[in-house]
Parts: C-alpha cells; structure tokens; sequence
C-alpha cells in the first residue's frame, strides 16, 4: 500500500527544545516536500527536496532544517522551537516536481499536530 | 504574482444540493489546477485536476469549470452528501525552477442531511 508515514502525530513541546518531525514513504518517489496547515492561511510549503541530498527552501523556511540523506526519508528539524511554530505539519511525495499525469499523484500523510509552549 | 484565493471559507449546502468553491490566481504562467479533499485528521488527497487548455473536466459528481481568461477556476459537487464534509483546497502550478504547489486558503464544505 502506498504511504506516506508521518512521526509522531502529536507533539507537544517546550520553546527552544530541539525537536524531529520524521517522514517516510514508500514508493521510491523522488520529490519530497513539507507544508504547514494554519487556518485561513491553506498549505504553505517549507522545504522541498527534488532527490537525495538536493533539498531547497519553499515559502516559509525560517527556523526549520531538512535532510534527505536517503530516498525514502526526508525529516523535518526545528533546532530551536518558538510558539508560532505551532501548527499542523504534513509531508507529502510525488514521483517528481511535475505533478501531473495519473501516476504522478502527490501522496500525503495523516500530518503532525505541534504545539510549542 | 504566486498566490491562489480562494473562497468562500465556509459553506453550508443541504444534502442533494450543488456545492460551488471558487479561486482566482494572477500568475498567467500556472499550467496545472488541481483540487484537494481533506477529511478531519487526515492528509489532503487529490480529488481532480484540469489543465489550463480545457474549460470543464468531470470526474462523477466532482467538476472543475475553468475560465482561463478571467484567471478563474471552480468545483462544483453535484448532488451534494454528508458524505462530502470536508475541507477542500484549489492550488496551482507553473513547472519553472520552482518546482511547487501553490495551495488556495481552503473551503470547509459541510453537507447537511
């Protein structure tokens, strides 16, 4: 079964405290991408990563970190954590950056719900 | 510009009505529109798509009309069931070095029985 596995699915934590966010999927997709969900604001994309070790910055970068040291796992890394980090996280993979054909679906996952204190 | 709006925020349709969600984007360089479905604690899944050189695509009772001249598209979900509750999102994309997925704010649907 095609997935896309998110860890954990709730988080709550303390400002400053290191924390992983990791993603994991299983169809040797190529593209890999984060998005935070705040209401009224949709998805916006942190990180992308079009293969292994090349990852780039999407709309709202500051203050996470990605890896994409194999292919079917890209962690997101928030090194110092602050309260308007809070929000709902998802990972999400697609053969590649086109997104079109009926095969090159994007897949995501069930999301991370953080909270920073 | 690369921003996709997206409206309304809310809508409420009684069961077996036409439920219309609506986005309008400036950047005339998109080439690709798809729609998301997001149920509660679940991860957006693609619903339908449409390419910018077609004006209507029908997947069952999910349509997408497209009016490449206003820069505007819009799903309509006929025949509308509880069912269908949900939050649903437009977005868009232009396969330049970007390489991303513009996503609309969101349209939370419910469908009363």
């Amino acid at each position: 079964e095609a997935q896309v596995t998110q860890n954990p699915r709730y988080l709550i934590t303390v400002t400053g405290k290191k924390l992983t966010v990791t993603c994991s999927q299983n169809m040797n997709h190529e593209y890999m991408s984060w998005y935070r969900q705040d209401p009224g604001l949709g998805l916006r994309q942190i990180y992308y990563s079009m293969n292994v070790e090349v990852t780039d910055k999407g709309d709202v970068p500051e203050g996470y970190k990605v890896s994409r040291k194999e292919k079917r796992n890209f962690p997101l890394i928030l090194e110092s954590p602050s309260p308007n980090q809070t929000s709902l996280y998802f990972c999400a993979s697609s053969l590649d950056a086109s997104f079109r054909g009926a095969k090159n679906i994007q897949y995501f996952g069930a999301g991370t719900r953080l909270s920073v204190l | 510009q690369q921003q996709v709006k997206q409206s309304p925020q809310s809508l409420i349709v009684q069961k077996g009505g036409i439920s219309i969600i609506n986005c309008a984007y400036e950047n005339t360089a998109f080439d690709y529109f798809p729609w998301y479905q997001q149920f509660p604690g679940k991860g957006p899944a693609l619903l339908i798509a449409i390419r910018p050189d077609v004006s209507e695509k029908k997947e069952g009772r999910f349509t997408i009309s497209f009016n490449k001249s206003a820069k505007q598209f819009s799903l309509h979900i006929m025949d509308s069931q509880p069912g269908d509750s949900a939050t649903y999102f437009c977005a868009a994309s232009i396969v330049d070095s970007s390489y991303k997925l513009i996503f609309g704010s969101g349209t939370r649907l419910l469908v009363r029985p």
